[in-house]
């Protein structure tokens, strides 16, 4: 399964709202969506799973959704720290897969 | 602590072998999946293997499949990847991550990650 994400790049004011964008080649199951968020030089971080749960930690502004082959990451309210590439993955119970990424600027 | 420590990276020769290790710590390493996820220079994530708690399932992607082996010991609390056949497009940062919980079967993400330990391939 291929994840498509867009836009590539996104460039949004603080307290502005980001809806990103993951989109699969086959249905994938709720269950395995799941998207991360990488800041500059440190190693991913789960940020939703099972396509609309919040991980362990995770600001409330953050929010998954969608099902089959169209998902959104919403980010709610942009803070400065938000400033990150996010990345949606899926598993199909032979692999996983990761889409390419959206970078999210702060102006 | 939750914690992942990658080790083992370091500059080798195209065609040479490499192992890399990942100490668990601060959880029951043997209740999860353990999976390897690589990020090349400026590029994004790849999954490269995932390991059961058991062994009994591992799974390759294509990119690596033939030439990298994923192995795991429970009573070292550690997961390994020996890599083989090197060639130039696996320099990458090599992470660790933990995978699906194998008590409850369920799946809440990769939610521990390592450092990474940076792989170069070159000559």
């Amino acid at each position: 399964i291929v994840l498509t994400q867009s836009p590539g790049t996104l460039s949004l004011s603080p307290g502005e709202r980001a809806t990103l964008s993951c989109r699969a080649s086959q249905s994938v199951s709720t269950s395995y969506l799941t998207w991360y968020q990488q800041k500059p030089g440190q190693a991913p971080r789960l940020l939703i799973f099972g396509a609309s749960r919040r991980a362990t930690g995770i600001p409330d502004r953050f929010s998954g959704s969608g099902s089959g082959t169209d998902f959104t990451l919403t980010i709610s309210r942009l803070e400065p720290e938000d400033l990150a590439v996010y990345y949606c993955q899926q598993y199909d119970g032979s692999s996983f897969t990761f889409g390419p990424g959206t970078k999210v600027e702060i102006k | 602590q939750v914690q992942l420590v990658e080790s083992g990276g370091r500059l080798v020769k195209p065609g040479g072998s490499l192992r890399l290790s990942c100490a668990a710590s601060g959880f029951t390493f043997s209740d999860y999946y353990m999976s390897w996820i690589r990020q090349a220079p400026g590029k994004g994530l790849e999954w490269i293997s995932d390991i059961s708690s058991s062994t009994n399932t591992i799974l390759y992607a294509d990119s690596v499949k033939g030439r990298f082996t994923i192995s795991r010991d429970n009573a070292k609390n550690s997961l390994y990847l020996q890599m083989s056949s090197l060639r130039a497009e696996d320099t990458a940062v090599y992470y660790c991550a933990r995978s699906q919980d194998a008590v409850t079967n369920q799946y809440y993400g990769m939610n521990v990650w390592g450092q990474g330990t940076t792989v170069t391939v070159s000559s």
